[in-house]
C-alpha cells in the first residue's frame, strides 16, 4: 500500500484565494482525520470523518474552512477566501477501527503559505 | 477536556547516551497512546503504541511504557545516534474506539556524535 497521499506537497497563494487540499487515505480504512500543525500550537485536529460521515468538525476554525469526503478514497480541506493566519502545515490520517493496534497512519503533509 | 504534556521541549544529548522522554495526560480514561517521530518538514511515523491494557512496548532500543492510572508515560531511547534526533509525539485516543488522538506538542531530541 502506497500509505496515505497527500497533494500538494507545498501551496503558495496569495490571501483572499481559494485553496484545496486534497487526501487520499489507505484502502479499508474507515477513519479519516485532517489535522494541522503550527509552532505555536502543535497538531490540532480539525476535523474527521467516519465511513465518509463527518462526526466532529469543531475544530474548523472558522466559517471559511470546510472539508467533504465524497467517497472512501477521497477527501478535501478547503479553505476560502485563505488568510496569511492560515499558514500551516495540514496533515491527513487514516485508520481502521477493527484494527486498533495499528493505530493511525499519517500523510506527508501539505505546507501552505498564504502571502 | 483531554490535555497532553510532553516535557521537556527540547532535550540535547552526546551520542551513547540513554535518555528518557515524558508524556502526561490529565484524562486517564484513555483508549491507547501512540508516540511518533516527526523528522523537519517531514510527516509523523508511529513508533510505538500501547493499548490501555498495556504496561509497555518494546521495538529495538525504544520502550514505552504507560501509567494510566497516574497519567504519565515514557519514551525510552537506549544508546542514542545521531540519527535519533526528530521530534518525539505522544498523543492519547480517549475511551471511545475510533475518536480522534489529541498531540502533545513534542520534545526535539538532538543527539551530538
Amino acid at each position: 500500500d502506497a500509505g496515505v497521499i497527500q497533494s500538494p506537497r507545498h501551496e503558495v497563494t496569495e490571501m483572499g484565494q481559494e485553496v484545496t487540499l486534497r487526501c487520499k487515505p489507505i484502502s479499508g480504512h474507515d477513519y479519516l482525520f485532517w489535522y494541522r500543525q503550527t509552532m505555536m500550537r502543535g497538531l490540532e485536529l480539525l476535523i474527521y470523518f467516519n465511513n465518509n460521515v463527518p462526526i466532529d468538525d469543531s475544530g474548523m476554525p472558522e466559517d471559511r474552512f470546510s472539508a467533504k469526503m465524497p467517497n472512501a478514497s477521497f477527501s478535501t480541506l478547503k479553505i476560502q477566501p485563505s488568510e496569511p493566519r492560515d499558514s500551516a502545515v495540514y496533515f491527513c490520517a487514516s485508520s481502521f477501527a477493527g484494527r486498533e493496534t495499528y493505530g493511525y497512519t499519517f500523510g506527508s503533509g501539505t505546507r501552505l503559505t498564504v502571502v | 477536556k483531554q490535555e497532553v504534556t510532553q516535557i521537556p521541549a527540547a532535550l540535547s544529548v552526546p551520542e551513547g547516551e540513554n535518555l528518557v522522554l515524558n508524556c502526561s495526560f490529565t484524562d486517564s480514561a484513555i483508549y491507547n497512546l501512540q508516540w511518533f517521530r516527526q523528522d523537519p518538514g517531514k510527516g509523523l511515523t508511529s513508533l510505538l503504541l500501547i493499548q490501555s491494557s498495556q504496561r509497555e512496548q518494546t521495538s529495538g532500543r525504544l520502550n514505552a511504557s504507560l501509567d494510566k492510572s497516574s497519567g504519565r508515560s515514557t519514551l525510552y531511547i537506549a544508546a542514542s545516534q545521531p540519527g535519533d534526533s526528530a521530534t518525539y509525539l505522544c498523543a492519547v485516543r480517549n475511551n471511545q474506539a475510533g475518536t480522534a488522538l489529541i498531540f502533545g506538542k513534542g520534545t526535539t531530541l538532538s543527539v551530538s556524535s
